[in-house]
């Protein structure tokens, strides 16, 4: 089945650095990837569809400036998390589905850490 | 917009017990239902998936049933493990763009004890 895949698994930064979290297709092409956060004990909230070759859309309460979104192929995406600090500590994962298909693909999933 | 309200744990259970774990759902449209299973320290596994009305999705012994009248899409099997101990996420999909969005739950955890 497809697979997508996600680097890092986990990452540990200082505070104030930036991180970047790819998330890729293996075996099909997206058009659109979604990235999620999970904090400790709780749900998955969407932050923003990333639309290949132009700009993500961000949910309610993201901070755009902050979450840079990149997706510059059909199968790459990229999460960047730009001065990062310990709120910022967190679980995120991307998501993926083949065009025309409605089974959704998760990658592995990064676990940040900023201290 | 859309939602999905689950019932909140964590949910006790002994080994062979029966297991309910409620779902209903808030959507415009025909939205595709989905249960996933997060086992300590994992990602996301779907465990099951139904796409329309009075579909049933079933997968290790798990259940739910897609029904559109009362909006609910509840998660039931008959005799539970102490290998299901995970949290379970009710979730519907919505189609935007070239993919599927994911509104999730907020998650029920599940213990089993022997």
């Amino acid at each position: 089945g497809a697979v997508v895949s996600q680097h890092p698994s986990r990452v540990i930064c200082k505070s104030g650095t930036s991180v970047k979290i790819e998330c890729r297709s293996l075996d099909f092409q997206a058009t659109t990837m979604f990235w999620y956060r999970q904090f400790p004990k709780q749900s998955l909230m969407l932050m923003a569809t990333s639309n290949e070759g132009s700009k993500a859309t961000y949910e309610q309460g993201v901070e755009k400036d902050k979450f840079l979104i990149n997706h510059a192929s059909l199968t790459l995406s990229t999460l960047t998390v730009t001065s990062a600090h310990p709120e910022d500590s967190s679980f995120y994962i991307c998501s993926a589905n083949p065009t025309g298909e409605d089974t959704i693909y998760f990658g592995e999933g990064s676990w940040l850490t900023v201290v | 917009g859309d939602s999905v309200t689950q019932m909140e744990g964590p949910v006790t259970l002994s080994e062979e017990a029966f297991l309910t774990i409620n779902c209903t759902y808030t959507a415009t449209g025909y939205p595709s239902l989905f249960w996933y299973v997060q086992y300590p320290g994992e990602g996301l596994q779907l465990l099951l998936k139904a796409t329309k009305a009075d579909d049933k999705g079933s997968n290790k012994g798990f259940e739910a049933t897609y029904r559109k009248e009362t909006t609910s899409f509840h998660l039931e099997k008959g005799s539970v493990q102490v290998s299901d101990s995970a949290v379970y996420f009710c979730a519907l999909s919505s189609t935007t763009g070239g993919g599927n969005k994911l509104t999730f739950g907020t998650g029920t955890q599940l213990k089993v004890e022997l």
